[in-house]
């Protein structure tokens, strides 16, 4: 059974750090692109970041460019997001988004249950 | 503001049709046949329900059914039934410079 399980949501004051991390298992993580989407509350779904199979190709949305950085370490099965300077519109949960093997974002197969950001002083 | 345009609402009564519309532009939906579409209940994660336009994963029903034409594509649910009731989202893949754009979401109400 596919399962991602993401972590590392917590409160954090404006301008701070966190990171996220996504483990991973029933599928093979290091064939899989991976995404990072979130959603505000009471908001819609806006995609983060991919990370390729490999991890040498990462791509970012133009509010997280510069800010957010997404890794993978595929002997731990886990994806990864540094957040640094952290703004008020970044809270949301943060889902982990398995995608399908041979395929870039075109769809998101897996989500995991997210974990909340909350941004506040 | 989302990149597609979704319609905030839309219901129906069960065993009725409704259709969800998503509207982006030529750089996204209208220039990739890579649509997806997803639901979500109230507190959960979203799933896979449609992705490539009109293709159903193992497991989703055919009362699910995707479309598009032009720069609009279409989520249609035949048989409405109550455990329908939840939110909608479109995406689509945006080419090299947006990646991927979102719907900002569709309730569907089961009157």
């Amino acid at each position: 059974e596919v399962q991602v399980l993401e972590s590392g949501g917590r409160l954090v004051q404006p301008g701070g750090s966190l990171r996220l991390s996504c483990a991973a298992s029933g599928f093979t993580f290091d064939k899989s692109v991976m995404s990072w989407v979130r959603q505000a509350p009471g908001k819609g779904l806006e995609w983060v970041s991919v990370i390729s199979p490999s991890g040498r190709n990462t791509f970012y949305a133009d509010s997280v460019q510069g800010r957010f950085t997404v890794s993978r370490d595929n002997s731990k099965n886990t994806l990864y997001m540094e957040m640094k300077s952290l703004r008020d519109e970044d809270m949301a949960v943060y889902y982990c988004v398995k995608g399908v093997e041979g395929r870039w974002l075109q769809l998101f197969d897996s989500w995991g249950q997210g974990t909340l950001v909350t941004v506040s002083s | 503001q989302s990149a597609l345009t979704q319609p905030r609402s839309v219901s129906g009564s069960p065993g009725q049709s409704v259709t969800i519309s998503c509207t982006g532009t030529s750089s996204d939906i209208g220039a990739y046949n890579y649509v997806s579409w997803y639901r979500q209940y109230p507190g959960k994660a979203p799933k896979l329900l449609i992705f490539d336009v009109n293709q159903r994963p193992s497991g989703v029903p055919d009362r699910f059914s995707g479309s598009k034409s032009g720069n609009t594509a279409s989520l249609i649910i035949f048989g409405l039934q109550a455990e329908d009731e939840a939110d909608y989202y479109c995406c689509s893949y945006a080419g090299t410079r947006t990646h991927v754009a979102f719907g900002g979401g569709t309730k569907v109400s089961v009157l």
